[in-house]
């Protein structure tokens, strides 16, 4: 399987604590992203990383990325209960298949 | 920011019955669609990947004659299950891009339950 692995599978933590979620993938990529899921609902985008960078930040987001490692990980700072959510990240490759590979999700639930 | 309308959001049909789903790009020309199945509590799966006006590229493991995919215009791509039961059962995604590696934007998915 190309999937991605991400860790943890689920993470409860309490609100105001930071929350990291950590995605490896297989593949040489272009980019890396981040998507938000609720329950039963579509994607929303948070942060797309070009190969050639390293961290990104977005309000309370932060993503890094270590090329050398095919490891990317996202920040939650001070989370809230409207946080909780599963998230993933996919991979954009460099071997022209024209598609994204998304990883296996992490479930976060933030406590109030 | 772009929106990617689906419909229907839910539906429920009888087996043997073939079921459309309508995924539309709302306020750009999307040349790249995404469609995707997921199961509860797992990660999305890349069905197949359609272009305006070319046929689309199915995934391996996917059925191309049970999973028809349509995308004639820029704005619209349509998924038909065929002859569904009840392991068709899903929950299906879409995803449109404006071209190549530049971001997804996702519809709200379209929930499947054949009985």
């Amino acid at each position: 399987s190309q999937q991605g692995e991400e860790d943890p599978q689920a993470l409860s933590i309490q609100e105001g604590e930071n929350a990291t979620m950590n995605c490896s993938y297989k593949t040489s990529i272009n980019n890396l992203q981040w998507y938000r899921q609720n329950s039963g609902r579509g994607l929303v985008h948070l942060i797309l990383i070009r190969s050639n960078e390293r961290e990104k930040h977005s309000g309370r987001l932060r993503v890094t990325l270590d090329t050398s490692k095919k490891s990317s990980s996202l920040l939650i700072t001070a989370s809230r209960a409207a946080d909780t959510a599963s998230y993933f990240c996919a991979t954009w490759g460099t071997s022209g298949t024209y598609k994204y590979i998304f990883g296996t999700g992490t479930r976060l639930k933030v406590l109030a | 920011g772009a929106v990617v309308s689906q419909h229907p959001s839910w539906v429920i049909c009888k087996s043997g019955t073939s079921v459309k789903i309508e995924c539309r790009s709302l306020d750009f020309q999307a040349t790249t669609m995404f469609w995707y199945r997921q199961f509860p509590k797992q990660s999305l799966m890349l069905m197949a990947t359609s272009n305006e006006g070319s046929k689309a590229t199915y995934e391996q493991g996917v059925e191309k004659d049970k999973f028809l995919i349509n995308h004639a215009s820029l704005t619209l791509s349509t998924l038909t299950v065929t002859s569904a039961h009840p392991e068709d059962s899903s929950f299906y995604i879409c995803s449109a891009s404006s071209g190549g590696e530049e971001t997804q934007y996702f519809g709200p998915g379209t929930r499947l339950l054949v009985l």
